[in-house]
């Protein structure tokens, strides 16, 4: 079965940092492009980062920029999403997603994991 | 940033009627379209991508359509499981960016 699993979540302090990992099973993990993308309290989807399959090529939302970092370890069919300086608007659902293979640029979000909430608040 | 306009806001219709969506962009998408459905206390689920296909296992009611600027989510048939709040996506350049939303009730 083809998943993704989210962890690393919680309760930090404003300023504070958090890791979250994405762990992936079922497909060949070096074959798609990967992404996070977070859902806060009652709001809608907001894009917040992409990998390349070799993790060579970034991007991020101007929101997290300069704050997130995405990096990838094929070896371990994991993503992840180092989130330091963290702010009150942070808080929400972040979703770990596959990016389809697509001949042209990225692909739609086929595969998403159940999430894992960041609360940022003193 | 392509923004995304989604109407409308909220669509209220009973079980066995016809639902279209609308998307609209801020610059042309090509068809670098998905749609998405998301349904309380889960992930968002890809129904259709790159503006008209249907992605594995979604239902032949769900249909989409448009290209550049304009694009429409229709669901043929209402069907109870299908009120949810649906979300579009373009891919076309970064970064990527989703509507607000429409949210599809119970009339």
């Amino acid at each position: 079965e083809v998943q993704l699993v989210e962890s690393g979540g919680g309760l930090v302090q404003p300023g504070g940092s958090l890791r979250l990992s994405c762990a992936a099973s079922g497909f060949t993990f070096s074959d798609n492009e990967m992404n996070w993308v977070r859902q806060a309290p009652g709001k809608g989807l907001e894009w917040v980062s992409h990998s390349s399959r070799g993790g060579n090529t970034l991007h991020y939302a101007d929101s997290v920029k300069g704050r997130f970092t995405i990096s990838r370890d094929n070896t371990k069919n994991s993503l992840y999403l180092q989130m330091n300086s963290l702010r009150a608007e942070d808080t929400a659902l972040y979703y770990c997603a596959r990016s389809a293979i697509a001949s042209t640029g990225t692909g739609a979000f086929d595969i998403w994991g159940q999430g894992t909430v960041v609360t940022v608040s003193s | 940033e392509i923004v995304l306009t989604q109407s409308p806001a909220t669509l209220s219709l009973s079980p066995g009627e016809r639902a279209t969506l609308s998307c609209r962009a801020s610059q042309s998408v090509s068809s670098y379209l998905a749609w998405y459905q998301q349904k309380p206390g889960q992930a968002p689920r890809l129904l259709i991508y790159d503006a008209s296909n249907r992605a594995t296992g979604i239902p032949a009611r769900f249909s989409g359509s448009g290209s550049g600027t304009d694009f429409t989510l229709t669901i043929s048939s209402l069907e109870p499981e299908d009120f949810a709040v649906y979300y579009c996506q373009q891919r076309r350049s970064w970064p990527i960016t989703f509507g607000q939303g429409t949210r599809l009730e119970i009339k």
